[in-house]
């Protein structure tokens, strides 16, 4: 699992509550990253980041906000959490060597809002 | 971006016989494709992946197989266990200024009948 943890696993909440999902690693990797899983779509980027403070945005990362005030912590923020944002939400970190980038995952939250 | 296209979406194998999982992307400019496994209630396990200067890559019971200028790219499983029931998911990969992102395909779920 190269090192991640996932904070809750596993979350229920309702329609417009804030909520914040963590992901810890503690091999000190630069790349970290939010996907959701959701039937039918496979693993979709929501937001990404390349260093401490530096984020950027994927394909599906309306509603959602990142933090990364150090190395080992990359915060997932949903303002107001909609149905639509019921998932299952993943971190991932990535190796660097060579040409080519390699995703390691964590085990995954699962959010629930009714 | 990059669009990956993954097929079947569920496959039905007998133990023993081989199975096969092809996926189709849109960017020239990838690179590097992994292959996940992914169990009930895990994260994605990344199996094997293979870099565009490669056409085939092999380990134990699991290969890759690359084709650049038809922009596919397959996973093949032979001697198919019950313990290689999961679901698949191929990836591709291209580089941007400050990010490696993947691109998922939607995934297959692959059932090893006893």
């Amino acid at each position: 699992d190269a090192g991640i943890t996932q904070s809750p696993r596993h979350k229920v909440t309702e329609t417009g509550t804030p909520v914040t999902l963590r992901c810890h690693q503690t091999e000190n990797h630069r790349y970290m990253y939010w996907y959701r899983q959701d039937p039918g779509h496979g693993l979709r980027l929501i937001h990404y980041s390349y260093g401490v403070k530096d984020t950027d945005k994927g394909e599906v990362s309306d509603g959602y906000s990142v933090s990364r005030s150090k190395t080992e912590d990359f915060l997932l923020t949903l303002e107001s959490a909609t149905s639509s944002q019921t998932s299952v939400y993943f971190c991932a970190i990535s190796t660097l060597g060579g040409e080519a980038d390699t995703q390691y995952f964590g085990p995954g939250t699962r959010l629930t809002v009714l | 971006g990059e669009n990956v296209e993954q097929h079947p979406s569920t496959l039905s194998v007998q133990e023993g016989d081989s199975a096969v999982i092809k996926c189709t992307y849109s960017d020239s400019a990838s690179n590097y494709f992994p292959w996940y496994k992914q169990e009930l209630g895990k994260g994605p396990q990344l199996i094997i992946d293979i870099r565009s200067n490669v056409g085939e890559k092999k380990d134990q019971r699991i290969a890759v197989t690359l084709n650049k200028t038809a922009k596919h790219f397959s996973l093949h499983i032979t001697e198919t266990q019950p313990e290689d029931s999961a679901v698949y998911f191929c990836a591709a990969s291209s580089r941007g200024s400050n990010d490696y992102k993947l691109s998922f395909g939607a995934g297959t779920t692959v059932t090893v009948r006893a």
